[in-house]
Formats: structure tokens, sequence, C-alpha cells
């Protein structure tokens, strides 16, 4: 079984412009999850898809962020326009649901805006 | 709401010395707490769960809940161990996680 991907795993861009994050859940898993980790500070909660559904997008930063999840499949999270504090490790996770395995998470793609 | 507090950003031991992990929360209900290591160029990746009352690989967890606490600790520590370790707290399909600490165990 495939685990969690995401991709790409490094992006480097100029303040400005937009970048586009893909994660691919497990197979079969409703809950989808971002996180991101600015450096040195608390993996921090950014939103929660059920299917295609947004459950809970309170962690949002702004409205320069952008997640989808059409067809309940892969997600996607767009930053447009991107700027230098978006920097960090985001992370994607999912889960059937409950907690009795955790969450799966993806290996992270580092953004970093120059 | 829910927060979750874990105050060292660094720890360092040696191998063979006990080490211990702090973790506190603030949550009005009944937590469900979890440990999620990093080891280095790996994922994150859960550890162990406080429902579940395991020990995994020597690392154990109590939840104390007079001081709101979830403190992870294994008696002998090895170099392995070195990795960044996450205590998060879980509520409603929602999985929060604290800063982090980067335990490094000397030889």
């Amino acid at each position: 079984e495939a685990g969690v991907t995401q991709f790409p795993s490094h992006s480097v861009i100029e303040k400005g412009q937009t970048v586009t994050l893909r994660c691919d859940p497990i197979s079969g898993h409703d809950n989808l999850y971002w996180y991101r980790r600015v450096m040195g500070k608390e993996i921090k909660f950014l939103l929660h898809f059920v299917k295609e559904s947004k459950q809970d997008e309170s962690g949002m930063p702004n409205n320069r962020f952008l997640a989808e999840r059409t067809g309940g499949t892969y997600s996607t999270l767009k930053v447009q326009p991107a700027e230098l504090e978006d920097s960090g490790v985001y992370f994607c996770a999912s889960s059937q649901g409950g907690t009795e395995y955790g969450y799966t998470f993806g290996s992270g793609t580092r953004l970093t805006v120059v | 709401a829910q927060r979750v507090t874990q105050p060292e950003k660094l720890l360092s031991v040696f191998k063979g010395a006990p080490v211990e992990l702090k973790c506190n929360y603030s949550y009005s209900g009944s937590p469900e707490l979890f440990w999620y290591v990093q080891y280095s160029r790996q994922r994150l990746q859960l550890l162990l769960r406080h429902i579940s009352r395991e020990s995994i690989k020597g690392f154990t967890a109590d939840l104390n809940k007079g001081e709101t606490s979830f403190h992870l600790k294994k008696p002998f520590a090895q170099e392995e161990d070195s990795a960044m370790y996450y205590c998060a707290l879980y509520n409603n399909n929602d999985m929060r996680f604290g800063a982090g600490t980067r335990l490094t165990v000397k030889p």
C-alpha cells in the first residue's frame, strides 16, 4: 500500500509568485489534513477535509491560501501570491477516521520564498 | 481551546541515561494524547498513544490528568533515539501538535 505522497519535495519561489502543493492520501482515507511547520515553531494545523468537503479550515492563515480536494482523492494547496513568511514545511496527513492508527503523514514539501 | 506545550526545544543526554521529554496540555474534556517522532530524513510517524498504554521502542508515556501532562520517558536512551519528538492532542477529528523537542543522544 502506497503511503501519503506529497509533491514537490522542495520548492523555491520568489515573493509574489504562485505555488501549488499536492498531496495524495492513502487510498480509502476520507480524512485529509494539511499542516505547516515554520522553523522552530509547532506543527500548525491548516485545514481538514472529509472527502471533498472542508470540515475545518480555521487554521488557514489568510485568503492567499486555497485548498481543494476535488473528487475526494488528492488535494492541492495553492499559495498566491506567496510571501516570505509562507516559508516552511507543509505536511499532509490522512486517516481513516478515529485514532487507532494515528495519522499517516507524507514526507512534506519544503517551501522557501525568497 | 486545546493547546499542547513542549517546554524544551532541545534535549541532550548520553547513551544509557534516562530521558524524559515533557508535554503539557490544556483541554477541557477528556484528552486523547499521542507522541509522534521524526527521525532524520524520515516521515513523521506515530510513536505511541496514551489509550493503548503500550511501550514502543522502550518509550512509555503516562497521562497525568491532575498535572495535565503526558511526558515521554525511556530509562536507557540509545543513539538511534535521536530525533524530533512531537506531543499531540486529538479531539473530534482534529490533531494539534506541540512545537517539538529535538532529542540528541550522545555516545
